[in-house]
């Protein structure tokens, strides 16, 4: 079965870290790009970061950059959302997401993220 | 960065009717527009990438058409399982962005 499953979101104190995990199954993770999606408590999606195949490419939003770093490890097919120094407004359900023509196509289950005291 | 607004924010319909909902982008896209579902509790779901073409498994019923800066999704007669949000997504520049969405809901 195609799937992905994201794990490690969870409460952390502002200015706290959490690295975010995706584990992609029944396909040749190794030829696609991959991205990551937020969606804050009953608000709309936001794109976040997108990864190349080959990780010789990273790109991000202007509100995570030099905060959040993306990354993949192709022989584990995981993927990979390290963010430090996390804000309030980062509290979103984070979905990973496989791109399909540029666009994101297949999604997980979305993982948790409170940033709160 | 490229603002994609949605209209209307809200559309009240019956089963069976036709939805007509639109995306604007602030500045060209090309053809890099695409349009995704949302349920409550759910992942979005891909509907229709490049503007009008329908990903794997999407009814006929959804139609997308438009360019650079003017999109439409149609969705011919609707079904009671496609009251739902709807987003459209641009990839024609960095960085990528969504629109904030239209609820489709029962009348």
């Amino acid at each position: 079965e195609v799937q992905l499953l994201e794990s490690g979101g969870g409460l952390v104190q502002p200015g706290g870290s959490l690295r975010l995990s995706c584990a992609a199954s029944g396909f040749t993770f190794n030829n696609y790009g991959m991205t990551w999606v937020r969606q804050a408590p009953g608000k709309g999606l936001e794109w976040v970061s997108t990864i190349t195949n080959s990780a010789s490419t990273t790109y991000y939003t202007d509100s995570v950059k030099g905060r959040f770093t993306v990354s993949r490890d192709n022989s584990r097919n995981t993927l990979y959302l390290q963010m430090n120094s996390l804000r309030a407004e980062d509290t979103a359900i984070y979905y990973c997401a496989k791109l399909l023509a540029g666009y994101p196509n297949l999604w997980g289950q979305g993982t948790l993220v409170t940033v709160s005291s | 960065e490229i603002v994609l607004t949605q209209s209307p924010a809200t559309l009240s319909l019956s089963p069976g009717e036709r939805a007509t909902l639109s995306c604007r982008a602030s500045q060209s896209v090309s053809s890099y527009l695409a349009w995704y579902q949302q349920k409550p509790g759910q992942a979005p779901r891909l509907l229709i990438y490049d503007t009008s073409n329908r990903a794997t498994g999407i009814p006929a019923r959804f139609t997308g058409s438009g360019s650079g800066t003017d999109f439409t999704l149609t969705i011919s007669s609707l079904e009671p399982e496609d009251f739902a949000v709807y987003y459209c997504h641009q990839r024609g520049s960095w960085p990528l962005t969504f629109g904030g969405g239209t609820k489709v809901e029962i009348k």
